[in-house]
């Protein structure tokens, strides 16, 4: 079975960082893009950025380039987001997804989701 | 940058009912590089549609995906009580529209 459990998320001040974790399991983790995507409260979905197998491509929506850096650990099946000089619209669940494998794509799994707060 | 509009912003329908959703993108989605997600309140959201018309593992035949270029239709062809959700295109790997509500 596919899981995807996502974990990092909390309470952090305008301008601090943090790091997102996601551990995925019941699939060859090393062959799939792998994505996050945010939710605001009470808005609609917004791609955060993704990655593909090895890590050598990897893309950004334009309101994180330069804050935020998508990794993937694939010996140890995990997915990051470090995401630095966060602000008040930065808050949002995000949540960690399965792309296809060797391309990019849909996402066929989600995890529940990680709520990011960004508040003083 | 493709965006993707959704209309009608909101639906209300009755259970039987049919649901026809517009995803429209300002440029052609290539080959067909388009899905479908549904969201339920407090759940992540689940795929239903990818390459613009083929069904996800396990989603009912009631769902049907249609459209290509720009123009792009999800069509529920009867409305089940768990029908009733929020329903967001996406161009792959890439942004999602503004979503469409579909409400009793």
């Amino acid at each position: 079975e596919v899981q995807l459990v996502e974990s990092g998320g909390g309470l952090v001040q305008p301008g601090g960082s943090l790091r997102l974790s996601c551990a995925a399991s019941g699939f060859i983790f090393g062959t799939y893009w792998m994505s996050w995507v945010r939710q605001a409260p009470g808005k609609g979905l917004e791609w955060v950025a993704n990655i593909n197998q090895d890590g050598s491509e990897k893309y950004y929506v334009d309101s994180v380039k330069g804050r935020c850096t998508i990794s993937r650990d694939n010996a140890d099946n995990s997915l990051y987001l470090q995401m630095s000089s966060l602000r008040a619209e930065d808050t949002a669940v995000y949540y960690c997804t399965r792309g296809r494998a060797y391309s990019n794509g849909y996402f066929d799994y989600w995890g529940q989701g990680t709520l990011v707060t960004v508040s003083s | 940058e493709i965006v993707l509009t959704q209309s009608p912003g909101t639906l209300s329908l009755s259970p039987g009912e049919r649901a026809t959703l517009s995803c429209r993108a300002s440029q052609s989605v290539s080959s067909s590089y388009l899905a479908w997600y549904q969201q339920k309140p407090g759940q992540a959201p689940r795929l239903l549609i990818y390459g613009a018309s083929s069904r996800a593992t396990g989603i009912p035949d009631r769902f049907s995906g249609s459209g290509s270029g720009t123009d792009f239709t999800l069509t529920i062809s009867r409305l089940e009580p768990e029908d009733f959700a929020v329903y967001y295109c996406q161009q792959y790997g890439r942004a999602f529209g503004g979503g469409t509500k579909v409400e009793i």
